[in-house]
């Protein structure tokens, strides 16, 4: 699976966006770009996924540069809750395939009153 | 809520002693992972079961095995206890979500204290 590359830490203003980008230049074209994060020491939750095209849910935005070698989470609207480790993994996702999640270090999010 | 359940949520057990964490998986998800999370380590994938076969290892101890069951539900069993093995362990479960992606949802986990 790729490496990715994420700053250690952000911080944003509550109510702001919050733009969290990721760095996996040496993306393969079946590699998809995950996003989970982990609050506290809580199990990692899954956030949204991506291929190519840019991706919304209901948590977040995935927006992927055409050539794939970076991505941005955006949270539209963070609030203090979303004060969370967030991981951008990359990897290739067949199904019962044994393709693991690798997780770097992520960015420390850190969204302030 | 993900759908996937851990016990026990704690566990506090001495050097040497053998443990036995547990996990039942989503719903209909037939694949379950299991990962170590310790303070120096980050999170790990130890090991995945598909069905009730292995499917994948990771950096998994010897001292460490798992098993899945015909009910799906998962074991981890950790044996021979040291002070580094304290951590939290984690299971996940996945199902395909059209295409060829999986998503992995992961439960509370299991924080095991070894003293």
């Amino acid at each position: 699976d790729a490496k990715t590359t994420q700053p250690p830490s952000m911080d944003c203003a509550e109510g702001r966006a919050a733009n969290l980008p990721c760095n996996h230049s040496t993306i393969s074209g079946n590699e998809y770009v995950y996003w989970y994060r982990q609050i506290h020491s809580q199990g990692p939750q899954y956030i949204i996924h991506g291929l190519k095209n840019n991706e919304t849910n209901e948590m977040a935005s995935l927006i992927i540069t055409e050539d794939r070698k970076s991505s941005t989470l955006i949270l539209p609207h963070a609030t203090l809750r979303d004060t969370a480790v967030y991981y951008c993994i990359v990897r290739v996702a067949i199904y019962n395939a044994g393709n693991m999640l690798t997780f770097g270090g992520g960015t420390r999010l850190m969204v302030k009153p | 809520d993900s759908g996937v359940t851990q016990t026990p949520k704690h566990l506090i057990t001495a050097t040497g002693q053998r443990v036995t964490l547990r996990c039942s998986p989503r719903s209909g998800d037939l694949s379950v992972y299991w990962y170590q999370q310790s303070l120096d380590q980050g999170l790990q994938f130890l090991i995945q079961y598909y069905n009730g076969e292995e499917r994948a290892k990771g950096n998994i101890l010897e001292r460490f095995s798992a098993q899945q069951f015909p009910d799906l539900h998962s074991e981890l069993n950790l044996s021979s206890l040291e002070l580094g093995d304290s951590a939290l362990y984690f299971c996940a479960s996945s199902t395909p979500s059209g295409g060829r992606s999986d998503t992995q949802y992961f439960g509370p986990g299991t924080r095991l204290t070894v003293l």
